[in-house]
C-alpha cells in the first residue's frame, strides 16, 4: 500500500498554463505538507495543512493554490506557470508536533514539474 | 531563523566501511527535533532517522546512529558497515516547537559508496 502518493508524476507544460498536482495519504494523518526542490536539490516548505486548515504559507506567490478537501487529500493549484516554477514538488504528511518538534513526515513520490 | 548546515557536498566511502556525514543546526528554540532524509537517484525521500533536543541518548535504526552533540548543535549522521545501496543524497532536517510544524532542510551532501 502507497502511503503517500502523488499524481502526475511528470507535468512537462508551456509558460501561461494552469496546473494541478493531487496527494493523497492513507496513514491517518493529520498534517500534510507541500516542499519544493529545485534545481540544486534544496527543499523548502510551501505550505502545511493541519485537518484541512492552512497553518503554513511561505512566501509563496499567490499564482500557488492549496486546496484541502478532506485530511487525507492536499491539492497545489498552480496558476500561470513560470519557467522558473520548474521543480519537483513532494507532498508529505505527519501525525503533527511532539515534545520535541514534529514527528518525521513521510513524503510522496514527487512531481517533477517542467515549464517550457 | 533556523538554519541547517551541511558542509559536505559530496562523500566517498568504500563498501562495509562506516561513514560519519556532518550536520551543524542553529536555533534559539530549547526543543526541537532533527532528522536525517535519504534521497536516492530515483528521487523519493526516506525518513532515515529521528533526535529530540531532550533525548539523552543518540538515536539509532539498524545500521544508522545520530551522533547528537546539543552543545556544539551538531547532529552527524554515522552509517556503519556501507553498502552500495547506500550511495544517494542525505538531507539533515530540523523542526522546533513553534507551531508551524515544517521541516528546514541542509542543502545535502552526496554519498558515493565504492565497491
Amino acid at each position: 500500500d502507497t502511503a503517500v502518493s502523488q499524481t502526475p508524476k511528470y507535468l512537462v507544460t508551456q509558460m501561461g498554463n494552469d496546473k494541478s498536482i493531487k496527494c493523497e495519504q492513507n496513514l491517518g494523518h493529520d498534517t500534510m505538507y507541500w516542499y519544493k526542490q529545485d534545481s540544486k536539490k534544496f527543499l523548502k516548505i510551501m505550505f502545511s495543512y493541519n485537518n484541512k486548515e492552512l497553518i503554513i504559507n511561505e512566501t509563496v506567490p499567490n499564482r500557488f493554490s492549496p486546496k484541502s478537501p478532506d485530511k487525507a487529500h492536499l491539492n497545489l493549484h498552480i496558476n500561470s506557470l513560470e519557467l522558473g516554477d520548474s521543480a519537483v514538488y513532494f507532498c508529505a504528511s505527519s501525525q503533527g508536533p511532539r515534545t520535541s518538534g514534529t514527528y518525521e513526515q513521510y513524503f510522496g513520490p514527487g512531481t517533477r514539474l517542467t515549464v517550457t | 531563523a533556523q538554519k541547517i548546515t551541511q558542509t559536505q557536498p559530496g562523500m566517498f566511502v568504500q563498501e562495509k566501511e562506516a561513514v560519519t556525514l556532518d550536520c551543524t543546526y542553529d536555533t534559539s528554540d530549547q526543543s526541537y527535533g532533527l532528522f536525517w532524509y535519504k534521497q536516492p537517484s530515483s528521487g523519493e525521500m526516506i525518513f532515515l532517522i529521528y533526535q529530540g533536543s531532550y533525548d539523552e541518548q543518540n538515536a539509532t535504526e539498524g545500521r544508522y546512529s545520530l551522533n547528537f552533540q546539543k552543545a556544539r548543535k551538531s547532529a552527524n549522521l554515522v552509517i556503519s558497515a556501507s553498502q552500495l545501496g547506500d550511495s544517494a543524497m542525505y538531507f539533515c532536517a530540523m523542526s522546533d516547537q513553534g507551531g508551524s510544524e515544517k521541516l528546514v532542510f541542509g542543502k545535502g551532501t552526496k554519498l558515493t559508496v565504492n565497491p
